[in-house]
Order: structure tokens, then C-alpha cells, then sequence
């Protein structure tokens, strides 16, 4: 079945930089954009950006355009997200989606990857 | 890129209608019918209730309607049942290749 599957929970450092993985299975891995999305406890949902596995075109929400790379690597259909200089307000859920159409349209989403950022 | 207006909360009795209204610009919602809407319960993953301002992925209720007027997007829900009792999310395709979603909205099932 289709499926997206995150990578385990992280406890980062003020400073540091966190990699979430997000593994694709089920489908053809490059005809779909990977999306990045976050949601700090207690709060909303929040966009952050998107990567074409099918050439790496990517695009990054504007607040995240200086510490954010999104990547990937067709051969083990594997989405990457690089955040880094972490602060305490980047303690969020962390989730990887697949759009099948556009204007926000996530029809598969991964189990989410707590990333909890705290000295 | 700020983010869609919503109600913090909504309620209503069980069989009744309800709406939820997204607010957003002549940039994003207003330019574009692509609107989504999520359904997220406590705890768990948001799962896509429409898609392109009024469509419906397969194995969504067709309790659940989207519509659109000038730069509010609507998610109705009718004949509202418990299970309907949820954080909902709108997102919009905003221009220059990016997105951006609503505040959220709680459903509550009175």
C-alpha cells in the first residue's frame, strides 16, 4: 500500500541541526511532490515547503529560506528535511505528505517525527 | 505568506449543518479554486477531506462540502455526527509556488 514511513523521534540542541528521512513505498516515487509540514504542540498546522523527487526543484515557505534544505534520493525513494540553527520554538511534529494536486492537496501523509529542541 | 483566517471554534447539535470559513487575500484564495481541507482528531494525522476547492478524495463523506465566494473559502459539514468532533484546516495555493495554511477551526459536537 502506499505509504510514507518518518524517521524517529529527535532531542536536539539550541543551535544544532535535525535531518528527518521520510521513506516512500507503494507508488512511483518521482511522480508526486514531497511536502514538509509542522505542527508545534498545542498549535496549527504549518507549511513549510516542498521538493520534486523527479529533479529536486524545490521551494521553501519564506520564514524558513535561510535554515531549511529539503532533499532526496531516488534510489531508496527517500525525501530529506535539514533544519538547522533549531530553536526552542522549532519543538514541533514534523511531517512529510505526498501532493497529488496542487493547492494543498496531501492525499498521504507520514506517521509525523517529534523533534524536541531544549538545552 | 500569512496565514488563512478561521474561527477558532464551531459547534453545533448532531444532525444540524455547519460551516467553517476560511479568510484569506485576492493573493491566494481569492486568485486560485485550490483550497484543501483537513480533518484532524486528537493525537493523529490531518487526513484530506476536499481537494480543488469542492471535490471529495474517495471514501470521504459526502456530508462534507467546499465552495468558495470572492477570498473566503466554506467547508459545510451537514447532518454534523460525534465523530465529526475535530480540529479542520484549510490550505491554499498562494502564488510563486507555495502554500499556506488556515489557523484551524474545532468542531465541537454539542
Amino acid at each position: 500500500q502506499v505509504q510514507l514511513v518518518q524517521s524517529g523521534a529527535e532531542v536536539m540542541q539550541p543551535g544544532a541541526s535535525v535531518k528527518v528521512s521520510c521513506k516512500a513505498s507503494g507508488y512511483t516515487f518521482t511522480r508526486y511532490y514531497i511536502q514538509w509540514v509542522r505542527q508545534a504542540p498545542g498549535q496549527g498546522l504549518e507549511w513549510m515547503g516542498w521538493i520534486d523527487p523527479n529533479n529536486g526543484d524545490t521551494s521553501y515557505a519564506h520564514k524558513f529560506l535561510d535554515r531549511v534544505s529539503m532533499t532526496w534520493d531516488t534510489s531508496i525513494t527517500t525525501a530529506y528535511m535539514d533544519l538547522n540553527r533549531l530553536r526552542s520554538d522549532d519543538t514541533a511534529i514534523y511531517y512529510c505528505a505526498r501532493e497529488f494536486s496542487a493547492g494543498g492537496a496531501f492525499d498521504v501523509w507520514g506517521q509525523g517525527t517529534m523533534v524536541s529542541v531544549s538545552s | 505568506q500569512s496565514a488563512l483566517t478561521q474561527p477558532a471554534s464551531v459547534s453545533g447539535s448532531p444532525g444540524q449543518s455547519i460551516t467553517i470559513s476560511c479568510t484569506g487575500t485576492s493573493s491566494d484564495v481569492g486568485s486560485y479554486n485550490l483550497v484543501s481541507w483537513y480533518q484532524q482528531h486528537p493525537g493523529k494525522v490531518p487526513k484530506l477531506m476536499i481537494y480543488e476547492g469542492n471535490k471529495r478524495p474517495s471514501g470521504v463523506s459526502n456530508r462534507f462540502s467546499g465552495s468558495k465566494s470572492g477570498n473566503t473559502a466554506s467547508l459545510t459539514i451537514s447532518g454534523l455526527q460525534a465523530e465529526d468532533e475535530a480540529d479542520y484546516y484549510c490550505c491554499s495555493y498562494a502564488g510563486n509556488r507555495l502554500d499556506v495554511f488556515g489557523t484551524g477551526t474545532t468542531v465541537t459536537v454539542l
